[in-house]
């Protein structure tokens, strides 16, 4: 199975600040990643796929980035909307995997 | 409204079965590829099943395969999972989610339910 690592496991960042989360693949997945958010006692959502293409309706603040075995997440300027847990998720082949996330804490 | 809602989840002991349910509304069901999704307490997320539109094709994760079945009608616009032999290591919130975008190999997935949980206890 294809192993995803995301880093920082947590993360602390103040309103208005730039907030980058990477995630790593064991081995090249082309830039078939997605990245979801998740809030508090929610489901996931969709925020990115194809490693940079926008789903619709996520505001634009949010970007992606990367290719082969590295990938970014992007927030541009953190609003407090965007406390919640970030995954990124590989789907060149089954078994589909997902990183372990990324907890996003507004100081 | 898109939704996806899950119901049938509940305290089992070990060894013990379950179904779970997974209702949609506001998109023709019929249309797409559908999967279920666990999330351990406090943890990730790991895929667990998937079927294709017309039923043929059925994706397991090695973790559940053998113990866990995948089935979904269409009339009612509904897909379950049909649990066996469930384990500790099984309690976990059971998402659904429609397929969204692929690779032409695997998907990843647009619409997501908020889940219903299952802890497997003695």
């Amino acid at each position: 199975d294809i192993q995803m690592t995301q880093s920082p496991s947590t993360l602390s960042a103040s309103v208005g600040d730039r907030v980058t989360i990477t995630c790593r693949a064991s081995q090249s997945i082309n830039d078939w990643l997605a990245w979801y958010q998740q809030k508090p006692g929610k489901a996931p959502n969709l925020l990115i796929y194809a490693a940079s293409t926008l789903h619709s309706g996520v505001p634009s603040r949010f970007s992606g980035s990367g290719s082969e075995t590295e990938f970014t997440l992007t927030i541009s300027s953190l609003q407090p909307d965007d406390l919640a847990t970030y995954y990124c998720q590989q789907y060149n082949r089954y078994p589909v995997t997902f990183g372990q996330g990324t907890r996003l804490e507004i100081k | 409204q898109v939704q996806l809602v899950e119901s049938g989840g509940g305290v089992v002991q070990p060894g013990s079965s379950l179904r779970l349910s997974c209702v949609a509304s506001g998109f023709t069901f019929s249309n797409y590829v559908m999967h279920w999704i666990r999330q351990a307490p406090g943890k990730g997320l790991e895929w667990v099943a998937g079927i294709s539109i017309d039923a043929k094709s059925k994706h397991y994760a090695d973790s559940v395969k053998g113990r866990f079945t995948v089935s979904r009608d269409n009339s009612r616009s509904t897909v379950y999972l049909e649990m066996n032999s469930l384990r500790v290591e099984d309690t976990a919130v059971y998402h659904c989610a429609r397929e969204g975008f692929g690779s032409g190999f695997a998907p990843c997935f647009d619409i997501w339910g908020r889940g219903t949980l299952v802890p497997v206890s003695s």
